[in-house]
């Protein structure tokens, strides 16, 4: 499968402790997003990666979160001191694009963090 | 602040007739607009685009025409099939905005035997 891949897909986890996520995207892809998606809404934008430079965080980043791309391939997005409100589906995309040019998304199939 | 909004939470239509999603956004600074199915379980598969320079764009069964002038997309489907129920995203970006898309709510389309 040369899709786009998360790991884990399920994460359950106590309020205040930290988790991780990975996303593999599509080997010759070199933009990388994340979004997180509630019930009942759309996938919100949280950042994205143009190969390994962090080019934009929305302000739902706060700071308990950070995203790496270290050498411009894989991706982890890391949850500090989890509240019950970071309870979502965190979506992984990337895309091949040129300049500014918008190309289509390709997502994974996302990885759901449930904060008791 | 909601820039792309679906205003219908959900759609039935039977099988074989048109289905009509609709999507308004507020920002005039959009210039490519996306639509998405998701089925449950699974990640948003891309399903059609269209620029702002066109009004109309084709692929089968999906056709989605853009209003520039009353901030609206819709996409249709005919004939629409049982396979077809699934949650439908409409999504806007700008040009220079590094290929960030902006998502709406999302219709969620059953289409009955």
């Amino acid at each position: 499968d040369t899709g786009v891949s998360q790991d884990p897909r399920h994460k359950i986890t106590k309020r205040g402790q930290n988790v991780t996520f990975r996303c593999d995207p599509i080997s010759e892809h070199n933009r990388l997003y994340w979004y997180r998606q509630t019930l009942g809404q759309g996938p919100e934008f949280l950042t994205y990666f143009q190969n390994e430079a962090q080019l934009e965080k929305s302000r739902l980043l706060s700071d308990r979160f950070s995203a790496e791309r270290p050498k411009g391939s894989f991706s982890t997005l890391e949850i500090q001191r989890t509240e019950q409100g970071d309870s979502a589906m965190y979506l992984c995309a990337s895309s091949l694009a040129s300049g500014q040019n918008t190309g289509e998304l390709f997502f994974g199939e996302g990885s759901r963090l449930t904060v008791l | 602040d909601q820039q792309v909004k679906q205003n219908s939470p959900s759609l039935s239509v039977q099988e074989g007739r048109i289905s009509i999603l609709n999507c308004d956004y507020t920002n005039s600074m959009f210039d490519y607009f996306l639509w998405y199915k998701k089925y449950p379980a699974e990640g948003p598969t891309f399903l059609i685009s269209i620029s702002s320079i066109k009004d109309k764009n084709e692929d089968g069964r999906f056709t989605v025409f853009l209003n520039k002038s009353a901030k609206h997309l819709s996409l249709h489907i005919v004939p629409s099939q049982p396979g077809d129920s699934a949650v439908y995203f409409c999504a806007a970006s700008r040009y220079n905005q590094g290929g960030k898309l902006i998502f709406g709510q999302g219709t969620e389309l059953s289409v009955k035997p």
